[in-house]
């Protein structure tokens, strides 16, 4: 099956820091990319949306000057969260598709990359 | 709006008991797929299933089961036979036709003491 990685594992950062995540298809190329934040014990609530070679989309609520989204091409988005604050501590996941004109479209999700800022 | 709800938060059982989770959800699309996903304490998501509504079959995988009904706006999940490794918080999750956004209810944690 299709296979996505995510780097760092873990970061612990200051507050006040900016951490980049990185996500990876291995073995596909990824057309589209999905950013995922989960609070402890609590369910996966979708950031955004990002297309390779356009601008993130991003759900409502969720700042984009805050939480940088690049998918510069069809292997790699990053996440980048500025001048984190504790409360910005979760854990992060991406997921990966390819669109084929299917009407829907399996998402491959990372293994997360859990961000503690002190 | 759609929405996905696991009500039941927590649930304990021992070791070959079965366990019945229970999702219902909310959309006004008339079409749609629901999944679950398994997430392990690892953190990372295992695809269990995607059914989509004009699928009401139940299906059967293992100890793993399915049970879908649209006029209960419904799509439970059963495992026979617990075992220890089955324990895991257990998404359901919902989206609808040409769009890859997933909706995902609070999750359920099992867990499956020896």
């Amino acid at each position: 099956g299709a296979v996505v990685s995510q780097h760092p594992s873990r970061v612990i950062c200051k507050s006040g820091t900016s951490v980049k995540i990185e996500c990876r298809s291995l073995d596909f190329q990824a057309t589209t990319m999905f950013w995922y934040r989960q609070f402890p014990k609590q369910s996966l609530m979708l950031m955004a949306t990002s297309n390779e070679g356009s601008k993130a989309t991003y759900e409502q609520g969720v700042e984009k000057d805050k939480f940088l989204i690049n998918h510069a091409s069809l292997t790699l988005s990053t996440l980048t969260v500025t001048s984190a604050h504790p409360e910005d501590s979760s854990f992060y996941i991406c997921s990966a598709t390819w669109v084929a004109g299917r009407a829907w479209n399996e998402q491959f999700f990372g293994p997360g990359t859990r961000l503690t800022v002190l | 709006a759609q929405k996905v709800t696991q009500a039941q938060t927590e649930i304990s059982v021992v070791e070959k008991e079965d366990v019945t989770l229970d999702c219902v959800y909310e959309t006004r699309d008339t079409t749609y797929y629901l999944f679950w996903y398994k997430q392990p304490p690892s953190g990372e998501l295992v695809f269990l299933i995607r059914r989509n509504s004009f699928d009401e079959q139940n299906e059967i995988s293992g100890r793993y089961s399915w049970n879908f009904q649209k006029s209960t706006s419904s799509f439970n999940f059963t495992i026979t036979a617990s075992q220890v490794v089955d324990s895991a918080v257990y998404f359901c999750a919902l989206s609808s036709y040409n769009t890859d956004k997933l909706i995902f209810g609070t999750g359920t944690r099992l867990q499956v003491f020896p």
